[in-house]
């Protein structure tokens, strides 16, 4: 099992739209989640942690699940400016794992 | 403005020469890393170093080499021995080793 997995997509969605992406991890022991979203061409740039609580950024929700070690991150109200690769990252306990991303387009 | 600065933006290596990458952090960052990324692929941890004068080997090290001298900086050199250089390659830099990294605008480096 990969410590770290991802649905590849594309996930085409229109403007407006709801979309929400899951991400698996390994390691029970993690403690430290993050979602980065990445630019065709671009560094990975942080969109937001992601806290035990579940956590909320304008129309950005984070959601950890340990039980079933995964974490979400919920869009709403898509805009095209989402559009993008958006990667889910864990830690191993010494070091982060980036997942492989997952790739959002939306459309007018 | 603090950041991460990697340079040069675009490099070009010809065959069996050794090249390198430069990657400066003005952060007071202790943790630096560069990464690896293929077109439509993951990143892949090449090194990664926790302190000054101390670095450990990643997931794809062979072919590339590295050096802590200073806290701000954290140059790559990919070596003759690596045989399919051509990728984007992400510098990174943290607090502490599983805190939030954040990156350099990146390096493309292209075989002639």
């Amino acid at each position: 099992r990969k410590e770290v997995e991802q649905d590849p997509g594309p996930f085409n969605v229109p403007e407006g739209a709801t979309v929400a992406f899951n991400c698996t991890y390994s390691n029970s022991a993690s403690q430290s989640f993050f979602w980065y979203r990445q630019d065709c061409r671009k560094e990975p740039k942080l969109l937001m942690s992601v806290y035990s609580s579940g956590n909320e950024d304008g129309r950005f929700t984070a959601q950890l699940n340990r039980a079933s070690q995964y974490i979400s991150l919920l869009i709403r109200d898509s805009k095209l400016s989402d559009s993008a690769t958006y990667l889910c990252v864990v830690d191993n306990t010494d070091k982060l794992i980036f997942g492989t991303g997952t790739r959002l387009q939306v459309f007018p | 403005d603090g950041g991460i600065t990697q340079s040069p933006k675009y490099l070009f290596r010809k065959e069996g020469q050794n090249v390198t990458l430069s990657c400066e952090q003005n952060l007071n960052h202790d943790a630096m890393y560069w990464y690896r990324q293929d077109p439509g692929q993951g990143l892949r941890l090449i090194y990664y170093s926790q302190i000054v004068n101390d670095f450990q080997k990643g997931d794809i090290a062979e072919g590339y080499s590295v050096s802590r001298e200073k806290k701000e900086s954290f140059p790559l050199t990919v070596t003759s021995a690596q045989k399919n250089p051509t990728a984007f390659y992400l510098c990174a830099s943290s607090i502490g080793v599983i805190e939030t990294q954040y990156f350099g605008p990146g390096t493309r480096l292209l075989v002639l």
